[in-house]
């Protein structure tokens, strides 16, 4: 079984700095990863996708991901914070086995970005 | 671009009401979902359908059903609406399961059970 774990509920930055948004998972394939990013009243959008290719993603909006194996990791990360990054963010895997129920979610960060 | 829309952004219902929230997607997609978003939970699978007509039970489908009669459409029913199923209810298509095809989601609806 597949499982994800977003080890901040919330993250606070000021703007201009860096982000990290930290995720672990747990999966018995080679997984594919993904991290989505939901303004408010808003659906989820991809930020980004590892899937089994280069292990540094880049994603949209100068967000990157990079999967690590022996720390099951796939952080993503910002070098410069700005306004309207202030959202919510979902880690997200998927493995090779199953039915087309294909991700399983974390339970979401809160990125507040302060001025 | 895929687009997906939801037929309602804001919902309010009544408890005991028999709720239909609609979805459709442009796309061509064979697989679409339905999820409840709350907060500190994430998003949990409500049903899911691979095909028109064909559905799999996700994580929490007690108290909701689903009609897939069109491929580009998928439903959610709620039979008797109770309090516990105010939430938002997102909806997603993908292709077939295949590595790397995300899913690409609606706006969501957000729903009162009064």
């Amino acid at each position: 079984a597949q499982s994800v774990t977003q080890l901040d509920s919330h993250v606070s930055v000021s703007e201009g700095t860096p982000v990290l948004l930290r995720c672990n998972y747990s999966s018995s394939y080679s997984p594919s990863l993904f991290w989505y990013v939901q303004h408010p009243n808003k659906g989820l959008q991809l930020l980004l996708k590892y899937t089994s290719a280069a292990t540094l993603v880049k994603g949209i909006n100068g967000f990157e991901a990079e999967f690590k194996k022996s720390e099951t990791s796939f952080h993503l990360t910002k070098p410069s914070a700005h306004m309207s990054d202030a959202a919510e963010y979902f880690c997200v895997v998927s493995d090779l086995t199953g039915s087309a129920r294909q991700l399983t979610f974390g339970s979401g960060t809160q990125l507040t970005v302060l001025p | 671009d895929v687009k997906v829309t939801q037929s309602s952004r804001y919902l309010v219902k009544r408890t005991g009401e028999k709720v239909f929230l609609e979805c459709v997607q442009d796309m061509d997609h064979e697989n679409m979902f339905w999820y409840r978003q709350d907060p500190g939970l994430g998003l949990r699978l409500i049903y899911f359908s691979y095909d028109v007509k064909m559905k799999e039970k996700g994580d929490i489908p007690e108290g909701y059903s689903v009609s897939r009669e069109k491929k580009e459409r998928f439903s959610l029913i709620l039979e008797s609406a109770s309090t516990n199923q105010t939430s938002m209810y997102l909806c997603a298509s993908s292709y077939p399961r295949r590595q790397g095809y995300e899913q690409y989601f609606g706006p969501g609806t957000r729903l009162t059970v009064t």
